[in-house]
């Protein structure tokens, strides 16, 4: 159980498109969702908080403008890097928790901008 | 006040050593400490958790040690195995907030990991 999801697992994309990932609870309804990115060799830094019907909470320097959050079901939520750039290549995670603390993370998603 | 300092930065094992990871907090009002493995390209994958109420928790060959005094705990893998190589992030997390607070769910603090390797 607590299966968590993510899709696409990679992604190519010119610079200056947009780009949506998806994120899934499987088996379960995710009451928060988060998302993070992580570069290589280091650790998971939290970008938003997601919590179905409302508005994201956004970590503080990260763009709201640029990484538009959905969190439109107790299922799935949703990061689109908009006019995405080289220097959003990185590794998107997602996690989902059912209210508890306990958080259950997606599979990832690696993002390359050329 | 929000860091975890985790540490060593990497560690090489014999097969069938003791992995010994420790990390470190400041934040009194943690109260949960998961521990997650990851393998290259692949997300974090939950291990094992403690609270603050307990000083040791085992699970098959991982157990956490907490020392709330010292605000330290640490993961020890026992016999370990090649197939133990990866990544180890340790967190933690404050309680979770109030009905009168917006949002949910409880923001976890990772520490800057651990990359095991584990020798033949």
């Amino acid at each position: 159980g607590a299966v968590v999801s993510q899709h696409p697992s990679w992604v190519i994309c010119k610079s200056g498109t947009s780009v949506k990932i998806e994120c899934r609870s499987l088996d379960f309804q995710a009451t928060t969702m988060f998302w993070y990115r992580q570069f290589p060799k280091q650790s998971l830094m939290l970008m938003a908080t997601s919590n179905e019907g409302s508005k994201a909470t956004y970590e503080q320097g990260v763009e709201k403008d640029k990484f538009l959050i959905n969190h439109a079901s107790l299922t799935l939520s949703t990061l689109t890097v908009t006019s995405a750039h080289p220097e959003d290549s990185s590794f998107y995670i997602c996690s989902a928790t059912q209210g508890g603390e306990t958080q259950y993370f997606g599979p990832g998603t690696r993002l390359l901008v050329l | 006040q929000q860091q975890v300092k985790q540490s060593p930065q990497s560690l090489i094992v014999q097969k069938g050593g003791i992995s010994i990871i420790n990390c470190a907090y400041e934040n009194t009002a943690f109260d949960y400490f998961p521990w997650y493995q990851q393998f290259p390209g692949k997300g974090p994958a939950l291990l094992i958790a403690i609270r603050p109420d307990v000083s040791e928790k085992k699970e098959g060959r991982f157990t956490i040690s907490f020392n709330k005094s010292a605000k330290q705990f640490s993961l020890h893998i026992m016999d370990s195995q090649p197939g133990d190589s990866a990544t180890y992030f340790c967190a933690a997390s404050p309680p979770p907030p109030g009905l009168i607070l917006t949002g949910g769910g409880n923001k976890l603090t990772f520490g800057t990991g651990t990359q095991l390797k584990v020798e033949l």
